[in-house]
């Protein structure tokens, strides 16, 4: 089993619509949850960040980690042809050694 | 732009031979991390340096080796190629032991080997 699980996709949805990606966790030292976003032929880059459990939000992105479940979710609201991309979740222990990337879900959005 | 520097931005070379990939992290950076990324494989960890010290190791092949100079800058030596080594590798930089997971990724190195 694969620490950081998650639906590879495609994704694809209509422009505006609300957005769901998701990732499960194995490792219950994991602390902290981030969200990369990735264009193609480029490198990721830091799209959300949160430590334990809750919800974060930023504009039209809310992350949320559900530690009991182990479960952390992004949610994209009023999506755009922009926010097309690859989505990676990832995972850091408390002692800062093990990061881990989910496999990436790639969501177009189709105007 | 994240600060991170990676060259050659794309490689073509043949199987058997060796190459040498550079990063420069953003300024002040003290951690470097290496990351091969292909098509089935997603992003997979190959080793992480701290301050010129290397602090983690993942997935490297014994084939690839990494270093990191007293100015920060980074190299990813891989030899003895193979059609499979084919892939994206990226470079991140953090400015402490990337304790919060807050990375700052390259443009990448395209590599092919034929």
């Amino acid at each position: 089993q694969k620490e950081v699980e998650q639906d590879p996709g495609p994704l694809s949805v209509p422009e505006g619509a609300i957005v769901s990606l998701n990732c499960t966790y194995s490792n219950s030292a994991f602390q902290y949850f981030m969200w990369y976003r990735q264009y193609s032929r480029k490198g990721p880059e830091l799209l959300m960040y949160t430590y334990s459990s809750g919800n974060k939000e930023d504009g039209r992105f809310t992350a949320q980690v559900d530690k009991s479940s182990k479960y952390i979710s992004l949610f994209i609201r009023d999506s755009q042809p922009s926010d097309s991309a690859t989505y990676l979740c990832a995972s850091l222990d408390n002692y800062g050694q093990n990061f881990v990337f989910g496999p990436g879900t790639r969501l177009s959005v189709l105007p | 732009d994240s600060g991170v520097t990676q060259t050659p931005k794309h490689l073509i070379t043949a199987t058997g031979q060796r190459v040498t990939l550079r990063c420069s992290p953003r300024s002040g950076d003290l951690s470097v991390y290496w990351y091969q990324q292909s098509l089935d494989q997603g992003l997979q960890f190959l080793i992480q340096y701290y301050n010129g010290e290397e602090r983690a190791k993942g997935n490297i092949l014994e084939r690839f080796s990494a270093q990191q100079f007293p100015d920060l800058h980074s190299e990813l030596n891989l030899s003895s190629l193979e059609l499979g080594d084919s892939a994206l590798y990226f470079c991140a930089s953090s400015a402490g032991g990337g304790d919060t997971g807050e990375l700052f990724f390259g443009e990448g190195s395209r590599l092919t080997v034929l």
